[in-house]
């Protein structure tokens, strides 16, 4: 079967920087991806990591280690707007996906 | 505006009710997904379209059953269901050449009494 482990909830203020980590279990592996949800929204996505290494989209950062089964999201300078909830999600077997719980940002002044 | 459009956004049912979950894109895609969102849970994918292949997760009961006419919509269709299916059911879309990019609607919130 499949495992992603996230934190549940993690808080920061505003303008710090935060790294969301996830580690996952799977067979037939392809990538990992992040997701960002609103309250009340829909998934939006953010990044994917098929090969190791850092992908950088502006000020969100994606990072995996394929050996270590590992990624993590970092987000630098935050703003209140990134308040929301974070999910990494593998891809496996080419079309299936598996998510995992999220991790709830919660970004203070 | 995503692209990615569901109705109804809210639906009370019956459990011996049947209905519909309707979703359309506008994005050209040509994969198309269910998931159920319930509270605390991950996001779970249900029914994949893909080139018009379908791809299911074999733990989701037989009350539920997909439809997918074209690569623009995708229905599911849901006949007695539980208490326990109450939840937000997402739909999604993508290339199938990039499915790691998916587009979701804003779902519909379904409530089982």
């Amino acid at each position: 079967g499949q495992s992603l482990e996230q934190p549940s909830e993690v808080t920061a203020v505003e303008g710090a920087i935060v790294q969301i980590n996830c580690t996952y279990q799977t067979s037939g592996f392809y990538g990992l991806s992040w997701y960002q949800q609103h309250d009340g929204g829909a998934p939006t996505f953010l990044s994917y990591n098929a090969l190791d290494g850092l992908e950088e989209t502006g000020r969100f950062s994606s990072f995996l280690s394929r050996s270590d089964s590992y990624g993590y999201l970092l987000l630098q300078e935050l703003q209140m707007k990134d308040s929301a909830s974070y999910f990494c999600a593998v891809r496996y077997n080419f079309n299936k996906f598996y998510f995992g719980s999220g991790t709830k940002l919660n970004v203070k002044p | 505006e995503t692209g990615v459009t569901q109705t109804p956004r809210h639906l009370v049912m019956g459990m011996t009710n049947k209905k519909s979950l309707k979703c359309e894109q506008h994005l050209g895609h040509n994969a198309m997904y269910w998931y159920k969102q319930s509270a605390k849970k991950p996001l779970e994918l249900m029914f994949v379209y893909s080139l018009e292949e379908r791809v299911e997760n074999n733990s989701v009961p037989s009350r539920f059953s997909p439809e997918c006419p074209n690569s623009s919509h995708l229905f599911l269709h849901l006949h007695t269901l539980q208490p326990e299916d109450s939840a937000l059911y997402l739909c999604a879309s993508s290339q199938e050449s990039s499915i790691n990019e998916q587009f979701f609607g804003p779902g519909t919130r379904l409530t089982v009494l």
